[in-house]
């Protein structure tokens, strides 16, 4: 009973190829994040969506797509996938609101790119 | 350009005393704050926040300071046991909603 649950929880692949990274929340909550973690170790954040509508987009390579088919779901595709895309992506919803920004966070996804 | 920073890496302290994780920031227009402690393989979960208005807000074992005029946060935690051995992870937010978070400080208990 995942309150956010992603899938894969390992992404092994070649560059060039083109994956899904697949999230859902039952948390009820209106707003969904990527997350990326670096080999730094830094965790920064990609994509935010609040009730399906994009409303966080930072400066991510526009092979990275994000997916909302309802505001449980938040999918991520990543085309023509480098060696630098190789990460633990962390998917993570909220409540939203002022002061009310804490996240839940699934447990991650190892994208490995060789 | 990190506008949050957790300049210890590691931290280790014995069971049953206080463990004391630094975090410092730029932004001086970030005014809510929050911890979060992350085991292996799991994603991070929020332990406790605080926001620009407070100097202190307490949950348990763990307490959060807040300096603003120092830009400086930190979280006690005590007493300290084996499990709260993690990384854990200091953030802000400012009006963009937008958290921005340290590189994680990992915090190792002996029993």
């Amino acid at each position: 009973d995942t309150a956010v649950s992603q899938t894969p929880k390992y992404l092994v692949t070649q560059m060039g190829n083109d994956k899904s990274i697949k999230c859902e929340q039952n948390l009820g909550h209106d707003t969904m994040y990527w997350y990326k973690q670096d080999s730094k170790k830094f965790l920064k954040i990609m994509f935010s969506y609040n009730n399906k509508e994009l409303i966080i987009n930072e400066t991510v390579p526009n092979r990275f797509s994000p997916k909302s088919p309802d505001k449980a779901h938040l999918n991520l595709h990543i085309n023509s996938l480098e060696l630098g895309d190789s990460a633990v992506y962390f998917c993570a919803s909220s409540q939203g609101g002022r002061f009310n920004e804490k996240l839940f966070f699934g447990s991650g996804t190892q994208l490995s790119v060789l | 350009d990190q506008q949050v920073k957790q300049n210890s890496p590691s931290l280790s302290v014995q069971e049953g005393r206080i463990s004391i994780l630094n975090c410092d920031y730029t932004n001086s227009m970030f005014d809510y704050f929050l911890w979060y402690k992350k085991y292996p393989a799991e994603g991070p979960t929020f332990l406790i926040s605080i926001s620009s208005i407070k100097d202190k807000n307490e949950d348990g074992r763990f307490t959060v300071f807040l300096n603003k005029s120092a830009k400086h946060l930190s979280l006690h935690i005590v007493p300290s046991q084996p499990g709260d051995s993690a990384v854990y992870f200091c953030a802000a937010m400012g009006s963009n909603y937008k958290l921005t978070f340290g590189k994680g400080t990992l915090l190792t208990v002996n029993p």
